[in-house]
């Protein structure tokens, strides 16, 4: 079956540092890769999208990859701020048919002063 | 900024009684999605509409959930009767027109309703 796994446990890092957090699917090929932020009690908000043929996509201080051989993408986010301190999903779309989007269970980012 | 809004934020009920959500999505948004989170969970898809029509609702717990979207605009999710396992939080979402292919576009969430089953 189908399986998207995302670090269960929290990741602690240091303001200033970089914060890398990791999506692993198997059976599955997705044509994209999205990552959303979710913080307590909230819906999530959407950060970054990645199609399948594409290996990297930046925006500001945030970085995705996409490796199809490896069935993973990597979410980097750099000069970390307590800001940044939130619960990050990636989420798997479907090659064809409509956008339905099936969800990791999220990695919780805590980034200390 | 357009908003997707919900209602109620919170929602308290007994186990066998009916409950319902509602949504506005993003004006001009023809797709709306109902999900479910379940604390330490990513959400899971419930039902998804184009327009007035549900394009995939294979995991909606059809004996008791149901779901409208009757003029393509804002939308209602019900359940009848409530379980205790029916407490989580529920998401709407909305994204522009994507079609059968082409470019996926990012999903806008509201705010959610938290219900909890008592």
């Amino acid at each position: 079956s189908q399986k998207i796994e995302q670090n269960s446990e929290a990741l602690n890092i240091q303001e200033g540092k970089t914060a890398t957090l990791t999506c692993n699917y198997t059976n599955y090929s997705p044509a994209y890769l999205q990552w959303y932020r979710q913080d307590p009690g909230r819906g999530p908000v959407f950060l970054l999208l990645i199609r399948e043929n594409e290996k990297e996509k930046r925006k500001e201080r945030l970085k995705v990859t996409f490796d199809t051989t490896l069935k993973q993408s990597l979410f980097h986010i750099t000069a970390s701020q307590p800001a940044d301190s939130a619960t990050y999903l990636c989420a798997l779309g479907r090659r064809s048919g409509y956008s339905t989007l099936t969800f990791g269970k999220g990695t919780m980012l805590l980034v200390s002063p | 900024e357009a908003e997707v809004a919900q209602s109620p934020r919170y929602k308290i009920t007994e186990k066998s009684q009916a409950v319902a959500f509602w949504c506005d999505p993003i004006s001009g948004h023809a797709t709306l999605y109902w999900y479910r989170q379940i604390l330490g969970q990513g959400p899971e898809l419930l039902v998804q509409f184009q327009d007035e029509s549900v394009v995939d609702d294979s995991q909606l717990p059809k004996d008791r959930f149901s779901a409208e979207r009757l003029k393509g605009v804002d939308s209602t999710l019900k359940i009848q009767p409530a379980e205790l396992g029916d407490s989580a939080m529920y998401l709407c979402a909305s994204s522009l027109v994507t079609g059968l292919a082409g470019f996926r576009y990012e999903q806008y969430f509201g705010p959610g309703t938290r219900l909890t089953v008592t």
